[in-house]
């Protein structure tokens, strides 16, 4: 069964502070996405890393991926409040129509 | 507004009823992929449409069912209401080959 694990599941950090989000997943996959979702809101795409060493930036946030280990990071650099909202990854499967199997969710919330 | 349209967007029932939430894909896109998202259980993969055939399912119960109609357009249809299955129901829609989701709004359930 594919497993995709995040920690932390909660982090609660200062803005301007600097921290990384863990994504682990099971299987050998070359493709992996993050995603945004605020409180009560829909989820939206922010990064899809494509193949062994990828590496995305937008704004504050930079995602890389490391088939290898089988690891994903969002590094958040000077953390800001906007950026207080859950982040999922996910793994697609490719024996179950390319559907997303997600982690928990990693809780982020940036205070003053 | 991401294009995929979902309604209705809260829906509250009773234990034992039945309830269908509706989805229309943005435009162009052919698959549609249906997740309930809870506090316990996280983001879970339901089923899969293609150009109005199943392609593949996740952790469906058997209560649950869904169509994709000629329009694309698809529905999903809940049966014999649970307390449990109080979620928000999300419905994303992917191009072929493509594999980044591109959720709706959700639809809210609650079941009282």
């Amino acid at each position: 069964e594919l497993k995709v694990e995040q920690n932390p599941l909660f982090l609660s950090m200062q803005e301007g502070k600097n921290y990384t989000i863990y994504c682990n997943y099971s299987t050998t996959s070359d493709r992996l996405y993050w995603y945004r979702q605020d409180p009560g809101k829909s989820l939206e795409s922010l990064f899809v890393l494509l193949s062994n060493g990828a590496v995305k930036q937008e704004g504050r946030l930079m995602a890389s991926l490391d088939t290898k280990a089988r690891l994903s990071t969002l590094h958040i650099t000077a953390a800001v409040h906007d950026l207080s909202a859950t982040y999922f990854c996910a793994v697609d499967t490719p024996n179950s129509g390319y559907a997303l199997n997600f982690g928990k969710g990693t809780s982020l919330l940036v205070t003053p | 507004d991401s294009g995929v349209t979902q309604t209705p967007k809260h829906l509250i029932t009773a234990t034992g009823q039945r309830v269908t939430l509706r989805c229309s894909p943005r435009s162009g896109d052919l698959s549609v992929y249906w997740y309930q998202q809870s506090l316990d259980q996280g983001l879970q993969f339901l089923i899969q449409y293609y150009n109005g055939e199943e392609r593949a399912k996740g952790n469906i119960l058997e209560r649950f069912s869904a169509q994709q109609f000629p329009d694309l357009h698809s529905e999903l249809n809940l049966s014999s209401l649970e307390l449990g299955d109080s979620a928000l129901y999300f419905c994303a829609s992917t191009r072929a080959g493509a594999n980044v989701l591109t959720f709706g709004a959700g639809s809210r359930l609650t079941v009282l």
